[in-house]
């Protein structure tokens, strides 16, 4: 079945740890998404990526950085300059152009925490 | 600035018990406003696309509609299953065609 897999799903870091989530999609999608949600508040961009070898800073770019090397795979690393990383993190794709671009696909999402 | 807001940001119903979710938005240049439905610790799963004033969608209970200033997501005869957090995105022409703007939420509860 075609899907996104996020992993791991829960993970603890100390602070001042760079960690990595993975994101993986099997649904030959163009764009790749990362987005941050909190408690009352509603999801955030961080990152995106059209294509591979491309990828723009969303609203909330800052102590995150991505890579894109292959149009399944688009990694998210939390840096420890991000001053507060514990969130629930969101991966999501979808096809290219137009207005369906507003038609996500979601990962079942990590959730960090800062001990 | 803009902006979107959901209402309520709590429902509790009855099993059966219609109601309504509320989505408003102040961006200029609707390019479309999205529906959907989260349960807890996943991913939100789409629901609807709306792209103009008038338009309506249906699915099982659930139907969309939209204004020129907000959308409605209406619930009727709800079931316990239907207990999730709904949310909606607006993507407008001023940003990016790949940005969206979410809203908190509405987290519901059907009750049997």
């Amino acid at each position: 079945d075609g899907g996104i897999t996020q992993s791991p799903k829960y993970l603890f870091r100390k602070e001042g740890q760079n960690v990595t989530l993975s994101c993986e999609q099997n649904l030959n999608h163009d764009a790749m998404y990362w987005y941050r949600q909190d408690p009352g508040q509603g999801l955030r961009l961080i990152y995106y990526s059209q294509i591979v070898n491309d990828f723009q800073k969303g609203d909330i770019a800052e102590g995150y950085s991505v890579s894109r090397e292959k149009k399944e795979s688009f990694p998210l690393t939390v840096t420890s300059a991000q001053k507060n990383p514990t969130a629930f993190y969101l991966c999501a794709s979808s096809m290219g152009g137009g207005f369906r671009t507003g038609e996500l696909f979601f990962g079942e999402g990590s959730r960090l925490t800062v001990l | 600035e803009d902006q979107v807001t959901q209402s309520p940001e709590a429902l509790r119903l009855q099993e059966g018990e219609s109601s309504s979710l509320n989505c408003s938005y102040t961006v200029s240049g609707l390019r479309g406003l999205f529906w959907y439905r989260q349960d807890p610790g996943k991913g939100p799963e789409f629901l609807f696309t709306l792209y103009s004033a008038g338009e309506e969608k249906e699915k099982e209970r659930l139907k969309a509609t939209l204004t020129k200033k907000e959308s409605f997501l209406h619930i009727t005869a709800p079931k316990p299953e239907d207990s999730a957090t709904y949310l909606c995105a607006v993507q407008y022409r001023s940003g990016s065609a790949r940005q969206l703007t979410f809203g908190s939420g509405t987290q519901l509860t059907v009750l049997p």
